[in-house]
């Protein structure tokens, strides 16, 4: 089936870095999500991509759907403490009844 | 400020008991679906419903899971017996269409069977 890589696992930075986080996938996908989890809640929809090459910002977030459709950018730009938590990419493809999640990028930051 | 709601948060129960947990979707939305989370296998979606009637229920143990929606503002998920590998964190999601593609999430029902 249809898996996704994100990478890296976990980031461990400081505040007021950078940071850049990415999903690859085997198979083309139609429309790239990223979510943020943070502890005891359910994953939050940050962005949704749903054409290649789409740059979409929110906030001091952007996430941008890769031309080949088989991968996906999230950056953070001057990252603050409320930006910990674990970050998910997942992919859907045209026909597919569900959504295909990545493993998950555990950010923390050190203040 | 709509939001798919679930309940419980948290849930200790014995082995051999049973589980039912309640999501609520967001008003409108007619996708519903019931994933678990655990740190080894990370999300892992159960099953999903779309105008109520299930789609796929093919990533549930069928000998004690069972996911039904009685109506468009309900969902249960219910395990029967529990078993201690059934301790996770259980999330509802909902979705305003069919294509799948946007989802939000519920907080989540802890369940920890013992």
């Amino acid at each position: 089936g249809q898996q996704l890589n994100q990478s890296p696992q976990s980031m461990f930075i400081q505040e007021g870095e950078d940071v850049s986080m990415n999903c690859t996938s085997s198979s083309i996908f139609n429309t790239w999500l990223w979510y943020k989890q943070e502890p005891g809640e359910g994953p939050v929809l940050l962005i949704a991509l749903y054409k290649a090459g789409e740059l979409t910002s929110n906030g001091r977030l952007t996430a941008q759907f890769g031309i080949t459709r088989k991968d996906s950018f999230l950056n953070i730009s001057a990252s603050i403490p409320s930006d910990v938590g674990i970050y998910f990419c997942a992919g859907h493809s045209w026909g597919a009844q569900k959504l295909v999640f990545g493993q998950g990028t555990r950010l923390t930051i050190n203040p | 400020d709509a939001r798919v709601t679930q309940t419980p948060r948290h849930k200790v129960t014995e082995m051999g008991q049973e589980v039912t947990m309640r999501c609520q979707p967001i008003l409108g939305h007619n996708t519903v679906f019931w994933y678990r989370q655990t740190m080894m296998q990370g999300l892992e979606l159960l099953a999903y419903f779309r105008n109520r009637a299930p789609l796929d229920d093919s990533g549930m143990p069928k000998d004690r899971f069972s996911a039904e929606m009685p109506d468009a503002t309900l969902a249960t998920l219910k395990i029967q017996p529990s078993e201690p590998r059934d301790s996770a964190v259980y999330f509802c999601a909902s979705g305003p269409n069919s294509n799948y593609n946007e989802q939000f999430f519920g907080p989540g029902t802890r369940l920890t069977v013992l």
